[in-house]
């Protein structure tokens, strides 16, 4: 299967600072990439999805501002949590499928676990 | 608009005993289904498809699923469960072809007790 890489894994940052989130696809391009939030012992929910060249499309009720999406080339996508809080603190999971085949699964990135102190 | 439930927050097997994970759906058209499983602060692991054909689709780690139209259910199945399967397991649903998000059930936390 295809390999998406999320970095960092886990990171912990002060109130108010910001966090960038990475999430590559290591062996085919990526048109489009989704972001995800799990709060714990939850489902995933759809956060926004990510458009090579364009802007993010975000989910009713997430903040873009606040959770600034940029998909620069057809394998990168990185999620900037803004100013954050201890309410953002959250296990964050992108994932992308192949656009060369269609009706195929998705595939995740490893997660990470923010912790905002 | 496509809907994933998952019955059961968890389930309990004893080791060597068959499990099953129950899923149903609700989507206008046909379905794309998907399970996946997740370990501890980890991402999801794909675990198989169905979008056309058999009924009964073979995925990883000795899993399959069978696909029910009729009952528009999707469950997950293994003959023989092991102590590492013990995991959370997401069903999941897409009602078109594409690069679209998948929509997950709530997850079912597997316990496979030795």
């Amino acid at each position: 299967g295809a390999v998406v890489s999320q970095h960092p894994s886990w990171v912990i940052c002060k109130s108010g600072t910001s966090v960038k989130i990475e999430c590559r696809s290591l062996d085919f391009q990526a048109t489009t990439m989704f972001w995800y939030r799990q709060f714990p012992k939850k489902s995933l929910m759809l956060m926004a999805t990510s458009n090579e060249g364009s802007k993010a499309t975000y989910e009713q009720g997430v903040e873009k501002d606040k959770f600034l999406i940029n998909h620069a080339s057809l394998t990168l996508s990185t999620l900037t949590v803004t100013s954050a809080h201890p309410e953002d603190s959250s296990f964050y999971i992108c994932s992308a499928s192949r656009t060369d085949f269609m009706n195929t699964e998705a595939f995740f990135g490893q997660g990470t676990r923010l912790t905002v102190v | 608009a496509q809907s994933v439930a998952q019955p059961e927050d968890q389930v309990n097997v004893a080791e060597g005993n068959p499990l099953t994970v129950k899923c149903t759906y609700s989507v206008s058209g046909n379905p794309y289904l998907f399970w996946y499983v997740q370990y501890p602060n980890r991402g999801l692991q794909f675990l198989l498809k169905y979008i056309t054909g058999d009924n009964l689709v073979k995925g990883s780690y000795g899993f399959e699923a069978e696909f029910n139209k009729s009952q528009t259910s999707f469950h997950l199945k293994k003959p023989s469960a092991l102590v590492s399967d013990s995991a959370l397991y997401f069903c999941a649903v897409r009602a078109t072809s594409g690069n679209t998000p998948l929509v997950f059930g709530k997850g079912t936390r597997l316990s496979v007790i030795a």
